[in-house]
């Protein structure tokens, strides 16, 4: 079946570091793609999002790119703040006779001052 | 405008039980998605209702079930408690149905099942 699968965390940087978050998919069709945060205490989150290959979604400093050809939807952020610590997921959304949503496990990211 | 409403936040039943919870979505949407989130299995797709109609179902038992009204506001039952339900339990809605629609999400009930 369709299955999302991301980096494991925790991941910490240090304030103003780079940020990449891996994210790779298997789908039968041509899915939607996701990154949702979490913040502490809260729940989800749209962060970006694209619909067909090549898109870029873009959010709040934070980019990602539908790669058809490598299965992938890889998070990144030129300069993290101590504010962007929180869980992030990745999620993919299909049409399988009713919509769903698959989400990945979630990386844990934890930014120091 | 008003997020996705879940009640209650919190809740505590023991074994054998049965639950309700309710999720309010934000207004104008039609779609309510319900996800089981834990430590373990990560956030898993539990069922989708569009008008009042169950859309697709996931792997879980028959013990979860669910229902839309015309308001589109969603319940989900759980019966016979087992304490593997402990979990935090997230509803989000969208606009529409189908895989391009964002998901807002609630901010969900923590069940605890002693």
């Amino acid at each position: 079946g369709n299955s999302v699968t991301q980096m494991e965390g925790p991941v910490t940087l240090s304030e103003e570091a780079f940020l990449t978050i891996n994210c790779t998919y298997t789908a039968t069709g041509y899915p939607s793609l996701f990154w949702y945060v979490q913040y502490p205490g809260e729940g989800l989150q749209l962060l970006l999002k694209a619909t067909k290959a090549d898109d870029k979604g873009s959010n709040k400093g934070f980019e990602a790119t539908y790669r058809k050809e490598t299965t992938s939807f890889h998070l990144e952020k030129g300069s993290v703040q101590v504010s962007d610590s929180a869980v992030y997921f990745c999620a993919l959304s299909e049409l399988t006779g009713g919509f769903k949503t698959i989400f990945g496990a979630g990386t844990r990211l934890f930014v120091k001052a | 405008k008003a997020g996705v409403t879940q009640t209650p936040r919190y809740l505590i039943k023991t074994r054998g039980q049965q639950v309700t919870l309710s999720c309010s979505p934000i207004s104008g949407h039609r779609s309510v998605s319900w996800y089981q989130q834990t430590p373990g299995q990560g956030l898993q797709f539990l069922f989708e209702y569009f008008s009042e109609t169950q859309r697709n179902k996931g792997n879980f038992p028959g013990r979860f079930s669910g229902r839309q009204f015309s308001n589109s506001r969603s319940e989900m039952n759980v019966s016979t408690l087992e304490l593997g339900d402990s979990a935090l339990y997230l509803c989000a809605s969208s606009l529409s149905t189908g895989p391009n629609q964002p998901q807002h999400f609630g901010d969900g009930t923590r069940l605890s099942i002693l």
